[in-house]
């Protein structure tokens, strides 16, 4: 089954590290280029950061940009957020989405929830 | 405030037809980028809905379309049903936002009476 699924969400004390995780199948990974985006609480889609299929263009959001880092290990079919110096506003669920080269987001994943908080 | 704007919410009776509106500017719909839809169930993820303007994948119901022109696009939904209800996303891309320039609609939240 094609498929991605997240996780490493949790609740974590602002300034605090977070390192999620998307496993991949189904499908080649190591030929898409994949993104995160997240979705706080209420509110709507907001794009987070990017990562072509070789890991050799990455973009971030400014919102992110500076405390985020993001990876793939096309070995392991994984895509991956290290999330430093986490804030507040950071609080959301996090999607992986695979990126069709055409521009759009064919395949999601469930989500894993991010709480950031003391 | 979304770089494309939608209205927050839309309604209509089960069979009826309602549009979603995604406008944007010169620097995003207006600069030749395409429009891409997501439709998100209640408690789901995003699932892609319409991809290139006006383009389904497969699976999608044909009761689902888009449209582009000028610095705006529209999603229609003939057929009303009541499992259309969920919130419903417009994605494009803006020429003056740095790095990947993924822009994204604030949604339109659908209701079906």
């Amino acid at each position: 089954e094609v498929q991605l699924v997240e996780s490493g969400g949790g609740l974590v004390q602002p300034g605090g590290s977070l390192r999620l995780s998307c496993a991949a199948s189904g499908f080649t990974f190591s030929s898409y280029s994949m993104n995160w985006v997240r979705q706080a609480p209420g509110k709507g889609l907001e794009w987070v950061s990017y990562i072509s299929s070789s890991s050799s263009t990455i973009y971030y959001a400014d919102s992110v940009k500076g405390r985020f880092t993001i990876s793939r290990d096309n070995a392991k079919n994984s895509l991956y957020l290290q999330m430093n110096s986490l804030r507040a506003e950071d609080t959301a669920v996090y999607y992986c989405a695979r990126d069709e080269e055409a521009g759009y987001f064919d395949l999601w994943g469930r989500g894993t929830l991010v709480t950031v908080s003391s | 405030q979304s770089v494309l704007t939608q209205p927050p919410s839309v309604s209509g009776a089960p069979g009826q037809r309602v549009t979603i509106s995604c406008t944007g500017s010169s620097s995003n719909i207006g600069a030749g980028y395409d429009v891409h839809w997501y439709q998100q169930l209640p408690g789901t993820a995003p699932k892609l809905l319409i991809y290139g303007n006006s383009n389904r994948p497969s699976g999608v119901p044909d009761r689902f379309s888009g449209s582009k022109s000028g610095t705006s696009a529209s999603l229609a939904i003939t057929g009303l049903q009541a499992e259309d209800e969920a919130d419903y996303y417009c994605q494009s891309y803006d020429s003056s936002l740095s790095g990947s320039n993924v822009v994204f609609g604030g949604g339109t939240k659908l209701t079906v009476l």
